[in-house]
C-alpha cells in the first residue's frame, strides 16, 4: 500500500540558517500540497505542486516536486523564528481525492 | 470570507460518555472533511463528504464514531462511547472542489478533547 515517509522528524536551527524537510512515497502520486501548522493552531495550506519536476517560490521558501513525482521538498532560507511550527506534505494517490498527511517536520529556530 | 467554524472548541469528558462535535464549512465548499490529529502526529482522515453524500470513511472507527452532514452544509461528529485513546484534536475542514486539481483545503480552529 501506499506508504510516504517524511523526514526528519524534528529540526532545530539556528535563527539564519536554512531548513529542508523531505517527502518521500514509494508510489507515484497524482500531486501534493504542504501546510504549515503553527505550536497550538491549526494546518494553513501553503502551496500545491502538481507537474513533474515542478518548482515553486514564496519569498523563502523553495517548494519542489521530484521528476518521478514521489518525493517532494520544503527549502527554507534564512530561517526566521516565525518560521516555527510543524510542516506537513500531504498527499492524493492517482485516481483518488483522498488527501493523506505525513508525519510532519517539527522546526524550532533557536533566536 | 468567513472560515471554517468548529464548536465546542474544548471538552472534557469521561471515558464511555457521548461527545458531539459541529463544523460549519466555508460557504460554497461542497468537501468537508473531519481529521483526528492525535499530539504529535499528522492529521488523520476520519471522514470525507461531497455535498451530503459519504466519499471515504474507511478510517472511521464505525463502532463508535457516527457523521452526518444534513443537507450538505453543516456537519456533526459523534463519539460514543469515547475511550481514552479518542483524545485529540478534531479538525473540521472544507474545499471548493473534491480535493484535486488545485484545491485547497481549508481547516477550522479544532475542537480539542480530552477524555479521562
Amino acid at each position: 500500500g501506499q506508504q510516504v515517509m517524511q523526514i526528519p522528524q524534528y529540526q532545530h536551527v539556528q535563527e539564519g540558517e536554512d531548513f529542508t524537510t523531505y517527502c518521500n512515497s514509494s508510489t507515484t502520486l497524482s500531486n501534493i500540497q504542504w501546510y504549515k501548522q503553527r505550536p497550538g493552531g491549526h494546518p494553513v495550506f501553503l502551496i500545491q505542486l502538481v507537474k513533474s519536476g515542478e518548482v515553486k517560490k514564496q519569498k523563502r521558501l523553495t517548494f519542489q516536486f521530484g521528476e518521478a513525482k514521489k518525493n517532494s521538498s520544503l527549502h527554507i532560507t534564512a530561517t526566521q523564528t516565525t518560521d516555527v511550527g510543524t510542516y506537513f506534505c500531504a498527499y492524493a494517490t492517482s485516481g483518488t481525492y483522498k488527501y493523506i498527511f505525513g508525519t510532519g517536520t517539527r522546526l524550532k529556530v533557536l533566536a | 470570507e468567513a472560515g471554517v467554524a468548529q464548536s465546542p472548541r474544548y471538552k472534557i469528558i469521561e471515558k464511555r460518555q457521548s461527545v458531539a462535535f459541529w463544523c460549519n464549512p466555508i460557504s460554497g465548499h461542497a468537501t468537508l472533511y473531519w481529521y483526528q490529529q492525535i499530539l504529535g502526529q499528522g492529521p488523520k482522515l476520519l471522514i470525507q463528504f461531497q455535498n451530503n453524500g459519504v466519499v471515504d470513511d474507511s478510517q472511521l472507527p464505525k463502532d463508535r464514531f457516527s457523521a452526518e452532514r444534513l443537507k450538505g452544509v453543516d456537519s456533526t461528529l459523534k463519539i460514543q462511547p469515547a475511550k481514552l485513546e479518542d483524545s485529540a484534536v478534531y479538525l473540521c475542514a472544507s474545499s471548493f472542489l473534491r480535493g484535486g486539481g488545485g484545491n485547497t483545503i481549508y481547516f477550522g480552529e479544532g475542537s480539542w478533547l480530552t477524555v479521562v
